[in-house]
């Protein structure tokens, strides 16, 4: 199975929004509302930010929103603050019953 | 508020079998809610998933790794183990065990801590 197609890096400055794209195919994002995001802070286990696509989990900001347009799901961070610096990595369900995850996405806050 | 927690040896010799448990706390691994899953992350590199359980033993495997991945269960003692078989320094990484949501497939959540486990001789 093929990862998820992330950007390597993406950056911004306080208070800009920014999105992070994940790219699959009909056969995962594209075709199942199971994409989950992750937050990971160096040294850090990753923590689940968004689930099944636009779901946040309790104690998680608003700031934080998914969404999907065909085989490509979309983390976007409003009112970007310095404590959203991190690794951002996504996965998604796929038709081969497994679990797949992008590379991960390095979000530098200017 | 539920705590997972990985133990297990740090280094293994390449060849041999890599073993790692999970301790889950402040709830039951018997929950009909929660399946429980094992992920893994090269140093420096992005997070792979290994596989799933569920309390009643089903198990689901990462394909790529499906020949040489263990996943099993003890209620008696609220905890889930992997088994990685045949260990080359590629296996070496960073290893997290995770609650898993409602469905194998899905999302993970909590994560422990994770525990380094290196193959080297």
């Amino acid at each position: 199975q093929s990862a998820l197609t992330q950007p390597a890096s993406v950056s911004g400055s306080p208070g800009q929004s920014i999105t992070i794209s994940c790219t699959g195919t009909s056969s995962d994002v594209g075709g199942y509302n199971y994409v989950s995001w992750y937050q990971q802070k160096p040294g850090k286990a990753p923590k689940l930010i968004i689930y099944e696509v636009a779901n946040r989990p309790s104690g998680v900001s608003n700031r934080f929103s998914g969404s999907k347009s065909g085989n490509t799901a979309s983390l976007t961070i409003s009112g970007l603050q310095a404590e959203d610096e991190a690794d951002y990595y996504c996965s998604s369900y796929t038709s081969s019953s497994t679990l797949v995850f992008g590379g991960g996405t390095k979000l530098t806050v200017l | 508020q539920l705590q997972l927690q990985e133990s297990g040896p740090g280094l293994v010799k390449p060849s041999e079998t890599l073993s790692l448990t999970c301790t889950v706390s402040g709830g039951s691994l018997s929950s009909s809610s929660y399946y429980w899953g094992w992920i893994r992350q090269p140093p420096g590199k992005g997070v792979e998933w290994i596989g799933t359980i569920y309390y009643s033993g089903n198990t689901y495997y990462n394909p790529s790794l499906k020949s040489r991945v263990t996943i099993s269960v003890d209620t008696s003692k609220n905890q889930f183990s992997l088994n990685l078989s045949s260990v080359t320094a590629a296996d070496t990484a960073v290893y997290y065990c995770a609650g898993a949501g409602p469905s194998p497939y899905n999302w993970f959540d909590p994560w422990g801590q994770g525990t380094l486990v290196t193959v080297s001789s």
